[in-house]
């Protein structure tokens, strides 16, 4: 069982249109990061959020600390096939402990 | 800058071998972490050295072993190589601790076991 859940798993849209991907726990993090990998490649920080109810606008994607801290949230407007990717979500657990959701690979179709 | 390099970029292991893989962090960078990526399990937390000092460890099996040089290069290896260890491995750097610190990832190792 992972300890942060993603979803979904899987998303294909087309161009221009609007998207919503979740990071879910049960456990409260300290803080929670999200990157995005593409293929061949490692892992690109995009974001941190530190405090509850925390919202980060990075141009077109807009992140959500949950209240709580055990949840986050990651809003795309207007995709574009640049954004094609894997999203992956990463929490300091204990905090050393970093851990990572499954992630959700993003299609955005022209 | 130079980012964080790994070496080699793919490698291709049959059971029973053992591995060994490089990591050079960012100049300036204390901490390297160690992950395995892989389909089913998606990215998994190896182990972390700061200042020549493992410092956590996920939970993996003693067949996974690494270490970390005065100069911060980090190497990886795996011992008695199994099928399931086919997966992507990442190596990580940042500033101080992993803790709370961005982490910038290499390219990753693909290693193959056949």
């Amino acid at each position: 069982t992972q300890l942060l859940e993603q979803s979904p798993q899987f998303l294909s849209i087309q161009e221009g249109e609007n998207l919503t991907v979740y990071c879910n726990s049960s456990s409260v993090f300290s803080s929670l990061q999200w990157y995005r990998q593409e293929p061949g490649e490692g892992p690109v920080l995009l974001v941190t959020v530190v405090t509850g109810g925390e919202v980060k606008k990075l141009k077109r994607l807009t992140f959500q600390f949950g209240d709580a801290r055990k949840d986050s949230s990651l809003h795309i407007t207007a995709a574009q096939p640049g954004d094609t990717g894997l999203y992956l979500c990463a929490g300091y657990h204990n905090n050393n402990d970093m851990r990572f959701g499954a992630g959700t690979r993003l299609t955005v179709k022209p | 800058k130079a980012g964080v390099t790994q070496t080699p970029r793919y490698l291709i292991k049959t059971r029973g071998q053992q591995v060994t893989l490089s990591c050079s962090p960012i100049s300036g960078h204390r901490s390297v972490s160690w992950y395995q990526q892989t389909p089913g399990q998606g990215l998994q937390f190896l182990f972390e050295y700061f200042s020549e000092t493992q410092r956590n460890k996920g939970n993996f099996p003693g067949r996974f072993s690494g270490r970390q040089f005065s100069n911060s290069r980090s190497e990886m290896n795996v011992s008695t190589l199994e099928l399931g260890d086919s997966a992507l491995y990442l190596c990580a750097s940042s500033l101080a601790r992993a803790g709370g610190n961005e982490q910038f990832f290499g390219p990753g190792t693909r290693l193959t076991v056949l």
